[in-house]
């Protein structure tokens, strides 16, 4: 079957732009998590969605930062007026209900100039 | 919160030799399991092995196992028989159980290669 997906791969945009990232997880799969993984460093995490919403967004780092999940599959993290800070790889994961593995698709690398 | 340490950043090994990673953790938590993930150049992170702290037996998956210590919060990776396919991105990472989100805390990561 198929994996978890994410597009684009690359999003290279300028410094003040928005930008959003997109995740496909496993069918069936109600838990949703989003991860950040800046050069040289581990995975951070971000949010967690179980079905529709938010269980636990207390990774987000600011208020620019929004991701939304309105039918509890594909899941959306919107980046508002993107700063070079915000230059990392976005990796997304999903799990099956009250199971611990965590499968991840292959990130987006954002880029911001 | 929970932190996990990985104290060796990069890591060498010949083929078919064994090699082990390093990992320690804090955490006041006595429910949690423990992670090993593989990160290939692709990106695309792979459980390579995974320990329930209320296991006392070490877990084992072919080539890979890992060395629990849970007193001394150690969380070590043995790879034996080392494969070219072995170099990549390592972490340890860990997962609070009944939290309510279960997120994956993860450490800096070893960079393994295996030189033929």
């Amino acid at each position: 079957g198929a994996g978890v997906s994410q597009t684009p791969s690359n999003k290279v945009t300028e410094k003040g732009k928005y930008v959003e990232l997109r995740c496909d997880p496993i069918s069936g799969h109600t838990a949703l998590y989003w991860y950040r993984q800046s050069l040289g460093q581990g995975p951070e995490f971000l949010i967690y969605f179980q079905g529709t919403g938010a269980a636990d967004d207390s990774g987000l780092p600011n208020d620019r930062f929004f991701a939304v999940r309105p039918e509890g599959s594909v899941s959306t993290l919107k980046i508002q007026r993107t700063e070079r800070g915000d230059s990392a790889v976005y990796l997304c994961a999903s799990s099956a209900y009250l199971d611990n593995e965590q499968f991840f698709g292959p990130g987006t690398r954002l880029t911001v100039l | 919160a929970q932190t996990v340490t990985q104290s060796q950043p990069e890591m060498s090994v010949q083929e078919a030799e064994t090699v082990t990673l390093s990992c320690t953790y804090d955490t006041s938590e006595n429910n949690y399991y423990l992670f090993w993930y593989k990160q290939p150049p692709s990106r695309q992170m792979i459980l390579v092995i995974r320990q329930e702290a209320y296991k006392q037996q070490n877990a084992t998956e072919n080539r890979f196992s890992v060395n629990f210590q849970k007193a001394a919060k150690s969380f070590s990776l043995k790879i034996s028989d080392s494969q070219l396919g072995d170099t990549a991105m390592y972490f340890c990472a860990f997962m609070k159980l009944g939290g309510g989100s279960e997120k994956l805390v993860f450490g800096k990561g070893t960079k393994l290669t295996v030189n033929p």
